[in-house]
């Protein structure tokens, strides 16, 4: 079955503007969790939808903002960009239960100029 | 709460021999622990998880790792490595959602011929 699938790989994106990322599960999951990697702070969580409804947050400002549809397909928004959120951002999925395992993205490597 | 420490940032080895990477953790609750591998760029792909059971955990591409409860330890090992190995080794944990995965710094293995 297919993997999970962000888009889009690459985007350059200027201060002040905004951006939104796209996750696509492994058919059957219901969990999607995103990351944000940076050489300086390393892998950190920024929030997971479950059913529609966010269940985890990391510390992040109110800039980073996500929501989750029906088909399990998760967007990640960041609104207001700084130069500091040039990023790899990664999701991963998982079917939702216990003793599970995450599957990740290939990531889309942000950079704000 | 939960928190993982990589001891160290890179590894350099040469090629057939064999490598330990460190990892130990923190954590209130039972743990659930993996070791992930970044290629350049690219997603996270599991070497290997402990949910339970055998301290002796074996994963893909001949990668083991042991639990150690009363060290608090993780340490991955190979006894003979490959250039393919060179890559970035990230050590983690969660809970038995996986839905926020909580990463060490990483570590760089570079092989050297």
């Amino acid at each position: 079955k297919a993997g999970v699938t962000q888009t889009p790989r690459y985007l350059i994106k200027t201060r002040g503007q905004q951006v939104t990322l796209s996750c696509s599960p492994i058919s059957g999951h219901r969990s999607v969790s995103w990351y944000q990697q940076t050489p300086g702070q390393g892998l950190q969580f920024l929030f997971e939808y479950f059913s529609e409804t966010q269940r985890n947050k990391g510390n992040f400002p109110g800039r980073f903002s996500g929501r989750q549809f029906s088909n399990s397909r998760s967007e990640m928004n960041v609104s207001t960009l700084e130069l500091g959120d040039s990023a790899l951002y990664l999701c991963a999925t998982t079917e939702g239960g216990m003793n599970t395992e995450a599957f990740f993205g290939q990531g889309t490597r942000l950079t704000v100029v | 709460a939960q928190s993982v420490t990589q001891l160290d940032s890179q590894v350099p080895v040469f090629e057939e021999a064999p490598v330990e990477l460190r990892c130990n953790y923190s954590s209130s609750v039972s743990v659930y622990l993996f070791w992930y591998v970044q290629y350049p760029n690219q997603g996270l792909q599991l070497l290997l998880k402990y949910l339970s059971g055998s301290t002796l955990v074996k994963g893909i591409n001949g990668f083991e790792a042991e639990f150690n409860k009363s060290q608090t330890s993780f340490h991955l090992r190979k006894p003979s490595v490959h250039i393919s190995d060179t890559a970035e080794y990230f050590c983690a944990v969660s809970d038995s959602s996986a839905s926020k995965i909580i990463f060490g710094s990483g570590t760089r293995l570079s092989i050297r011929p």
